[in-house]
């Protein structure tokens, strides 16, 4: 099973709402990763939590907060966006952040709408 | 660092082959992954090389890499009109904790 989960598939909120995006997967992985995804773009990094610890915050703004309760799940909570913050929210999970086979299985996202 | 180039389009008939190339820039030890992404869905891993291996076959999959040129390349044969989707390779440098690095992606079309 290579399964990721995410809740909501869509999501349309408005700029003073506080929501949460969900994760999940149960392959055993240690590393869970947040992507964002502009129409025709690339997936961008946002963030990596490895063995349940933040690893890597590529610069995103702190109106984007990350929670890893437990090894199987990852949260993303969103507070105050902009409308420039509609995307495609990707979650992946991988083995390990630094393993030397680093398949990173992604789940089907979340499409979310800032109003 | 790393940087990932790819061709945006490409357009096949139906049972011809389909061939996706993609140019890298990091000669360190890596690894180069090809994922596929429908519209509206997030991403599918289809396949990955290691950089000291010059060819792998899964099915109607190839994936040859020249590492004097930085070049991948992904093979579909026998395109489906089901393998219209936009194809991302990405490259996952082996030093420290660098991410994954992904190109612009190219959209294969796929016409009946």
């Amino acid at each position: 099973d290579t399964e990721v989960t995410q809740t909501p598939k869509h999501l349309v909120m408005g700029m003073t709402n506080k929501k949460s995006l969900k994760c999940e997967q149960h392959m055993g992985h240690r590393a869970m990763y947040w992507y964002k995804q502009k129409a025709k773009k690339p997936p961008e990094l946002m963030f990596v939590y490895s063995y349940e610890k933040l690893s890597i915050n590529e610069s995103v703004p702190s109106r984007f907060s990350p929670e890893c309760p437990n090894s199987s799940l990852l949260n993303l909570h969103l507070h105050a966006l902009q409308p420039e913050d509609s995307a495609l929210y990707l979650c992946a999970s991988s083995q390990d952040s630094q393993a030397s086979s680093y398949e990173q299985y992604f789940g089907p996202g979340t499409r979310l709408t800032v109003t | 660092g790393e940087d990932v180039e790819q061709s945006l389009f490409l357009s096949v008939r139906e049972g011809d082959s389909s061939v996706i190339n993609c140019t890298y820039t990091d000669s360190s030890s890596t690894y180069l992954y090809w994922y596929k992404q429908e519209p509206g869905a997030g991403l599918q891993l289809l396949t990955y090389i290691f950089s000291n291996m010059d060819m792998k076959q899964d099915q109607r999959l190839t994936v040859l890499l020249n590492k004097k040129d930085k070049h991948l390349s992904l093979r579909i044969a026998d395109t489906q009109t089901g393998d219209s989707a936009i194809y991302f390779c990405a490259e996952k440098v082996l030093r420290g904790n660098t991410p994954l690095v992904f190109g612009k992606g190219t959209r294969l079309s796929v016409i009946a």
